[in-house]
Parts: C-alpha cells; structure tokens; sequence
C-alpha cells in the first residue's frame, strides 16, 4: 500500500524562527513529489520535485528530495504569521493510472 | 487561468437524502479526483477517473459513486447521506502530460444532520 508520512503532525514557533517539516514515503511506481501549502480554503501548490538533490526555492521556502532515503524537506526561513497554515506532502504515483497520495499534514502556527 | 470549480460550497443535507456534489474544470485534463478531508485524517482519495466514463475507487469508497458522463465534469454521489459523511469534499483535476500540478477546487463543506 502506497504511504506517505509527514512530521512532526503540529508545530507552533516565532516570528523570525526557521522550520523544517519533513515527508517520507514509500510507494511503488513513485513519479514526484509536491507540496502545498493550505489555509482556510483548497490547497495551493507550492513545489514539484522529482530528482534527488535539487533544491527547489520560492522565496523563504525551499524544498529537496532524496530519492535513495525517500524524503523530502520543506525549510521555510524567517517565518511570519502568513505561514501559519497546513503543509500537506503528495506522492504522484504512476502506472496505469495517475494518481496523489497526501500525507495528513503538517499545521504550522508562526506567532508574533 | 485555470480553474476548477464545485457547485457549492456549503451544503447540509437530511440523513438518507441523495447528495449530488459537481465539479467542473475549464483545463482539460483528463485525470479528476473526488477528497474528502477530516480532522487529523488529511486528504482521502473517494474516487478518481482517468478518462470519461472511466472509474476506479480510491481508498474509502464506500458509501459513494461517481459518474463522467462529460471530460470536464466529474460528479460525486452519496446515495443516502449519513451522518458520518459530514466532512469537507475537494475535487481535483490532473493532467497525465508534461504538467504536474493537480489543481483542486474550492471545496464543497456537506454536513448531514
């Protein structure tokens, strides 16, 4: 069964803090990797990843995948209140049909 | 600008009522996707359609159909509505080519009382 898991599940910090959340995965017919990032309404996508070692950045966010350990980590430096929000990792996976496989999310609280 | 869309976006419906929730994207991708989202149980895969009237169940199924009379439009059914069906529904839409990103739509929030 395909299954993707992320930690830690919550996670409150300051202002100004640096995070890492973290995905694992193990899956059968792995194709990439995404991230979104979703507050109070339909997740928006951040990052597509598909090769080992490549960082991806947007800003104070940045991701890298490591398909030999099968994870990914989502840095997001600097943090303000506007990430607060829920994390979510997805696994396409491939074969005959496509598909996505979320983890349960990492919820994010920046205080000020 | 691509867009998908949900017919509603609050619902409540009556125990054993039959639920028609719709989605309709405008980018012609063939892969559409039908979520249900709880509380510490994250985004579940309901069903999902590769191509019109194509189906396969995804992991919790039971309880609901789907239909794709149309490549746009993807439906969902909840044949008699329970109260354990009371969640956050997201559809989704995916295209098998050079694109990645699945594009969802605003969310259809159904409470059955």
């Amino acid at each position: 069964e395909d299954k993707v898991v992320q930690s830690p599940l919550s996670l409150v910090v300051h202002e100004g803090d640096t995070v890492t959340l973290n995905c694992s995965y193990e899956v059968t017919n792995f194709r990439s990797l995404l991230w979104y990032k979703q507050e109070k309404k339909a997740p928006t996508f951040l990052f597509m990843l598909t090769s080992s070692g490549i960082e991806k950045k947007s800003g104070r966010l940045s991701s890298i995948l490591d398909k030999k350990e099968l994870f990914s980590i989502l840095n997001i430096t600097a943090t303000q209140t506007g990430d607060s929000a829920v994390y979510l990792c997805a696994v396409r996976v491939g074969g005959g049909s496509e598909k996505l496989v979320f983890g349960k999310g990492t919820k994010l609280t920046v205080n000020p | 600008d691509v867009k998908v869309t949900q017919s509603s976006r609050y619902l409540v419906k009556r125990t054993g009522e039959k639920v028609f929730l719709e989605c309709v994207q405008d980018m012609d991708h063939e892969n559409m996707f039908w979520y249900r989202q709880d509380p510490g149980l994250g985004l579940r895969l309901i069903y999902f359609s590769y191509d019109v009237k194509m189906k396969e169940k995804g992991d919790i199924p039971e309880g609901y159909s789907v239909s794709r009379e149309k490549k746009e439009r993807f439906s969902l059914i909840l044949e008699s509505a329970s109260t354990n069906q009371t969640s956050m529904y997201l559809c989704a839409a995916l295209t098998s080519g050079s694109s990645y990103e699945q594009y969802f739509g605003p969310g259809t929030r159904l409470t059955v009382t």
